[in-house]
């Protein structure tokens, strides 16, 4: 098993709707979790961190964490076109472990 | 203020030749992480360095590949003899608390390898 697996995707989703990433860990005593965006050819960019189960919200991406199910996911509101990318999701124990992402396709 | 910046962007090698890329972090992160991404692939890690801590040398693929980290700032990753699978983008990050499980990684841009 994978420390951290995603759906290699795509995902693909029309314009306006609500993008849902997935992503799962192995190890229970994980302690922040990390979303990155990649775009095609370009280095990952932070997106978002969670430390809490729970949502947490910063604009229109939400990340929810659910440490018992070893569960986190990350929403996108609205989503455009521009959202269109890979993102991975990244897990910090005692050392960061990413996924290998989920294609994201948004079509106008 | 600058994030971490890479060089050279692109490389272009021929196989069996040695190659030297370098990183410089964002000042003031104490951390340095080397990562490698094939085409289409997630990052694989290859090196950590801390402070003045020995370095996790725990994913480095073979002993081609070499990094150092001089005056805990710029660290030049080194790859001997390279091989046609050794093509791939080479990502350096930095952060400013590793002990912290809130620390949070800052990618460079990259280094695009390219073994003929």
């Amino acid at each position: 098993q994978k420390e951290v697996e995603q759906n290699s995707g795509p995902l693909s989703v029309p314009e306006g709707a609500i993008a849902s990433l997935n992503c799962t860990y192995s190890d229970r005593g994980s302690q922040s979790f990390f979303w990155y965006r990649q775009y095609s050819g370009k280095s990952p960019e932070l997106i978002m961190f969670i430390y809490s189960n729970g949502d947490k919200e910063d604009g229109r991406f939400t990340a929810q964490l659910n440490k018992a199910s070893q569960y986190v996911s990350l929403l996108i509101r609205d989503s455009q076109p521009s959202d269109s990318a890979t993102y991975l999701c990244a897990v910090n124990g005692n050392k960061l472990v990413f996924g290998a992402g989920t294609i994201l396709r948004v079509k106008s | 203020g600058a994030g971490v910046s890479q060089s050279p962007s692109n490389k272009v090698t021929e196989k069996g030749k040695d190659v030297e890329l370098r990183c410089d972090p964002i000042s003031g992160h104490t951390a340095l992480y080397w990562y490698r991404q094939s085409l289409g692939q997630g990052l694989e890690f290859l090196i950590y360095f801390q402070g003045n801590s020995a370095p996790d040398k725990s994913g480095l693929p073979s002993d081609r590949f070499s990094a150092e980290r001089t005056g805990g700032s710029v660290s030049t990753l080194t790859i001997q003899r390279t091989q046609q699978e050794d093509s791939a983008v080479y990502l350096c990050a930095s952060s400013r608390a590793p002990r912290k499980s809130t620390d949070t990684q800052y990618f460079g841009p990259g280094t695009r390898l390219t073994v003929l």
